[in-house]
């Protein structure tokens, strides 16, 4: 148990559809990261935020958006929904320093499928 | 664009056999990590390589970070069947925030 959770473990929408998925991290961890997981692409970076800022964007489409919050806690949200989008989405935290021993722990991630 | 090309994308194997899997590109990382991903579950952090000609040492797997710091090896002495899973190697630039990933390598050690 990596002590980041992330609800739902499985979601199923329909396209259009927009979602949120949300994550916690581990106690006395800034930053928070998401990913996306494919079987083609693998898994990619989407955006980072510590202590309640942005900090790193990656391959994100304008579609998505995400945000923490001053708990820590932070929302992924994927709006107009394609079928491509179906992945494993994954959250991780890490203390946030910087540098490049800074741990990165993820989270069991949430399985979305787009009908 | 930086990417990382793993390999052997599928590798199966006798339980007690040596293996080595492979993680290059032509991009330059400021650190290299290893992770194990199991079914239905994140990936887990291995180890981090940050300097070039590293090697590191955890239990029976040795990684070792190429002396450019555009590739990385990882072998197994005598593959267990708990070392079945997907091992991804990511790469990281400066501050460390954007990983990466490559596609991974799928390990299965058949008993």
């Amino acid at each position: 148990d990596s002590g980041v959770t992330q609800t739902p473990k499985h979601l199923i929408t329909a396209t259009g559809q927009r979602v949120t998925l949300r994550c916690s991290p581990r106690s006395g961890d800034l930053s928070v990261y998401w990913y996306q997981q494919s079987l083609d692409q693998g898994l990619q970076f989407l955006i980072q935020y510590y202590n309640g800022e942005e900090r790193a964007k990656g391959n994100i489409l304008e579609r998505f958006s995400a945000q923490q919050f001053p708990d820590l806690h932070s929302e992924l949200n994927l709006s107009s929904l394609e079928l491509g989008d179906s992945a494993l989405y994954f959250c991780a935290s890490s203390v946030g320093r910087q540098g490049l021993r800074d741990t990165q722990y993820f989270g069991p991630g949430t399985r979305l499928t787009v009908l | 664009t930086q990417l990382l090309e793993q390999s052997p994308q599928f590798l199966s194997i006798q339980e007690g056999e040596n293996l080595t899997v492979y993680c290059n590109s032509s991009s330059v990382f400021s650190s290299l990590q290893w992770y194990r991903q199991e079914p239905g579950e994140g990936p887990v952090l291995l180890v981090t390589v940050v300097t070039g000609g590293e090697v590191k040492k955890l239990k029976r797997l040795t990684f070792q970070f190429g002396d450019a710091r555009k590739d990385s090896s990882l072998h197994i002495t005598a593959a267990q069947t708990g070392d079945t899973g997907l091992y991804l190697c990511a790469g990281g630039t400066g501050a460390n925030s954007k990983l990466t990933f490559g596609k991974g390598i799928t390990l299965s050690v058949r008993p």
